[in-house]
Order: C-alpha cells, then structure tokens, then sequence
C-alpha cells in the first residue's frame, strides 16, 4: 500500500490558470508538510500542518492555499500560476521529531 | 549563511572507494538530525538518522558533532547503486524542517 500518495503526477498547464494537487497519507500521522523542489533541485519547506492546522507558512505568496479537510489528506491549491511556479511539489507526512515520508511528486510545468 | 551548507559535489569515485559527505548548520537549537537520499526524478527517502554518539548501518555511518555543529557521511565499499544525491536534513522545534542542497555521487564502475 502507498504510504503518501500525490495526484497527478504530472501537471502541465498555462499561465494564469487555477490547479491543485492533492495529498494522501495512511501512516497515521498528525503532521503533513508541502515541500518545492525547483530547477536546481533545492528542496524547501512551503507549509507544515498539524493536525489540520497550519503550523508553517514559509513566506509563500498567497496564490498557494493548501487546505487539509482531515489528518490524512492536505491539498494544495494554486491561483493565477506563473512560470516560476514550475517545479516539483512534494507532500510528505511525519511525526514532529521523527523522520518525514515523501509522496512521489507532482512535477507542474507552466507554459 | 545558509542554515544548512553540504559540500557542494559531484562526487565521482570507483566503486569499493569510501567517500565521505560533511553537512554544517546554522542554528544551535536544531534537534533533529537525517541524511535523506534522492534518486533522480524520485522523492527523498529516508537513508540513515543521525545521532549524537555516531551510528551505523551496514556500510554508512553517520557521525554528529554538536559543537561544531556538524554531521557526517561515510559510505565504505561504494556501489553502483549508491549514486544518488545524498540531503543532510536538519529539525529544529518540532515542524521546521531545512534541506541542504544535497551532494551528488557518481559511482562508476
């Protein structure tokens, strides 16, 4: 069974359009996070929720809105994309302390 | 200065060489401590934790250093199959969570 699981995998889509991406984990865990990993392959924090509540927002533009409806599942939400919004999106899930389990990754392209 | 700072790579060695990786970081609170491993065009999967007496794992072995806040990767007897790059991740407080950029290493044969 997948431990954390994204959909789609692969997104391509024109500026200016609304996307999301959703997220999936049956680990059990309280905590899901929202990673991007962009063209140079730095992969940096964009939100950490717990247990449905938003614990971190890193300074991303509010055209990102990830949503999480219960502990299992925390979707994101993107208005109004922009070529530098390309890159590959991972969700993963984690106890606070512990080690953190990645989804396969969204790869969005914007045209 | 980057909160977490690796060497910055590529590795290139043969295999049955023993490399090792060197991971710095910035924030004396952190708690936490894991290299990750990242193979092309896949997610990050967990490789070892880090913990303050050093530990291994077959042929890895990872060592931390507190005051000077430091952490280290060694890979004896390199395979093919450890070409990969490798992420030194650092926790502080619970939810936040750095990546350093990552090392690649190529192990030819």
């Amino acid at each position: 069974d997948t431990a954390v699981s994204q959909t789609p995998k692969y997104l391509v889509t024109q500026m200016g359009n609304d996307k999301s991406i959703k997220c999936e984990q049956n680990l059990g865990h309280d905590t899901m996070y929202w990673y991007k990993q962009d063209s140079k392959k730095f992969l940096k924090i964009m939100f950490s929720y717990n247990n449905k509540e938003l614990i971190i927002n890193e300074t991303v533009p509010n055209r990102f809105s990830p949503k999480s409806p219960d502990k299992a599942h925390l979707n994101l939400h993107i208005n109004s994309l922009e070529l530098g919004d390309s890159a590959v999106y991972f969700c993963a899930s984690g106890r606070p302390t512990d080690t953190q389990y990645f989804g396969p990754g969204t790869r969005l392209t914007v045209l | 200065r980057k909160e977490v700072e690796q060497d910055p790579g590529p590795f290139n060695v043969p295999e049955g060489a023993t490399v090792a990786f060197n991971c710095t970081y910035s924030n004396s609170a952190s708690q936490s401590f894991f290299w990750y491993r990242q193979d092309c065009r896949k997610e990050p999967k967990l490789l070892m934790s880090v913990y303050s007496s050093g530990n291994e794992d077959g042929r890895f072995t990872a060592q931390l250093n507190r005051a000077s806040q430091y952490i280290s990767l060694l890979i004896r007897d390199s395979k093919l199959s450890d070409s990969a790059t490798y992420l030194c991740v650092v926790r502080t407080g619970g939810f936040k969570t750095i990546f350093g950029a990552g090392t690649r290493l190529f192990v030819k044969a």
